[in-house]
């Protein structure tokens, strides 16, 4: 079982252009999860979906879009990508979105904004 | 809002040697999550171990287990018979309802087992 997959593994991207970052997971879990990594900073969640068809906002929003077409597929979107986009941003799943849940992570995506 | 706090950015043990690394967190909840993360060089996020708030009993995951304190909110890790394998950045984690889906991080302690 592959889990959770995303791609691409690393990127680097102009200022001002837009990228998605994809993620997909084959466990059929119901809510999924995008944190980004910044050094000291822990991982913080940037938007989640309990369900397909519904998202909702983390704690650092702002810059990204996420959608939820289907269970296994949660995109992370930078529209017009700035500097202090560059992070290391990971995808999660949990099988029901409860707080008893346990969060599974993806390899993650390195991304540097120049 | 709820917070995590790990105050050793680094800690070094010797193979086969005990490592104990702390956690405090805040928090208002009585009924909530807390976990410990694992991140290796390879950059994955594995769970090592958790404990539900409700439980007394101290979670236990083989060479790891946890010293919860619930009064003080303390969750520290303990790492027993370290092997090298055991080098990574391990974050404490912590969930709640009131927190809504997210899992809050403390800022990571990074451990190097030297041979």
């Amino acid at each position: 079982t592959a889990g959770i997959t995303q791609a691409p593994t690393s990127q680097i991207l102009a200022a001002g252009r837009s990228m998605t970052l994809r993620c997909t997971q084959d466990m059929r879990h119901n809510a999924m999860y995008w944190y980004r990594q910044d050094l000291g900073l822990g991982l913080r969640l940037i938007h989640y979906s309990n369900t397909a068809g519904t998202t909702g906002k983390g704690e650092v929003p702002d810059g990204y879009s996420v959608s939820r077409a289907n269970t296994d597929d949660f995109p992370l979107t930078l529209a017009s990508a700035v500097p202090s986009q560059t992070s290391v941003y990971f995808c999660a799943s949990s099988p029901l979105g409860t707080e008893s849940d346990t969060q599974y992570f993806g390899p993650g995506t390195r991304l540097t904004v120049l | 809002a709820q917070t995590v706090t790990q105050s050793q950015p680094e800690m070094s043990v010797q193979e086969a040697e005990t490592v104990t690394l702390s956690c405090t967190y805040d928090t208002s909840e009585n009924n909530y999550y807390l976990f410990w993360y694992k991140q290796p060089p390879s950059r994955q996020m594995i769970l090592v171990i958790r404990q539900e708030a409700y439980k007394q009993q101290n979670a236990t995951e083989n060479r790891f287990s946890v010293n919860f304190q619930k009064a003080a909110k303390s969750f520290s890790l303990k790492i027993s018979d370290s092997q090298l394998g055991d080098t990574a950045m391990y974050f404490c984690a912590f969930h709640s309802k009131a927190a809504g889906n997210k899992l809050t991080f403390g800022g990571g302690t990074r451990v190097l087992v030297k041979p």
